[in-house]
């Protein structure tokens, strides 16, 4: 049973470019969560998705922005990219649609941005 | 104030000594806790839930005091493996929105 997977593993970008993350969930989940990690703090939530629809979103600009497929499977989009915007992205996925059950998360996607 | 506060450590302690975190969190209304772990560059690991009544996990113990607003993680006997940083996790909300701690760096040394 493999667990939640994402791709790529690292990407460098430079400022104002376009980035797609991708995030296959566990097997059996249908909800699927993406946080952005910089170096030293915790994970801060972006958003969730269920049934393909954003559910709840963090304090996040809309240049983020993200899709949920009927597989389940989920993209993380970031346009007009900034230095700050490097940091590890990851992706989390959980069964219970009413988000109380544990999620789990992915290795992660490490972006770099010059 | 931030919703979920950790002293960011690091924590140095010999092997076999132990060793107690505390986590704070501000939403009184706060359903769900959990601590995870998470080694260097590798993603995050749940660890253990946080019940009302306290519960352990083998070396690992966790609690909740409510009244306080603080969630608490014990871990006996530390061992070399233990060195890792240690995350609270606090979910709240109708779709239990999840806000986690900056983590706590616990390195055990020989």
């Amino acid at each position: 049973d493999a667990g939640v997977t994402q791709s790529p593993t690292h990407l460098i970008k430079t400022r104002g470019q376009q980035v797609t993350l991708r995030c296959s969930p566990k097997s059996g989940h249908d909800t699927v969560s993406w946080y952005q990690q910089a170096l030293g703090q915790g994970p801060q939530f972006i958003f969730q998705y269920y049934e393909e629809e954003e559910r709840q979103r963090g304090n996040f600009p809309d240049r983020f922005s993200g899709h949920q497929f009927p597989n389940y499977s989920s993209e993380l989009n970031v346009n007009a990219l900034l230095l700050g915007d490097s940091a590890l992205y990851l992706c989390a996925s959980s069964q219970d649609g009413t988000g109380r059950l544990v999620q789990f998360f992915g290795p992660g996607t490490r972006l770099t941005v010059l | 104030r931030k919703e979920v506060e950790q002293d960011p450590g690091p924590f140095n302690v010999p092997e076999g000594a132990t060793v107690a975190f505390n986590c704070t969190y501000s939403n009184s209304a706060s359903q769900s806790f959990f601590w995870y772990r998470q080694d260097c560059r590798k993603e995050p690991k749940l660890l253990m839930s946080v019940y009302s009544s306290g519960n352990e996990d083998g070396r690992f113990t966790a609690q909740l005091n409510r009244a306080s607003q603080y969630i608490s993680l014990l871990i006996r006997d530390s061992k070399l493996s233990d060195s890792a940083t240690y995350l609270c996790v606090v979910k709240s909300g109708g779709y239990q929105k999840v806000t986690f701690g900056t983590g706590t760096k616990l390195q055990v040394i020989p």
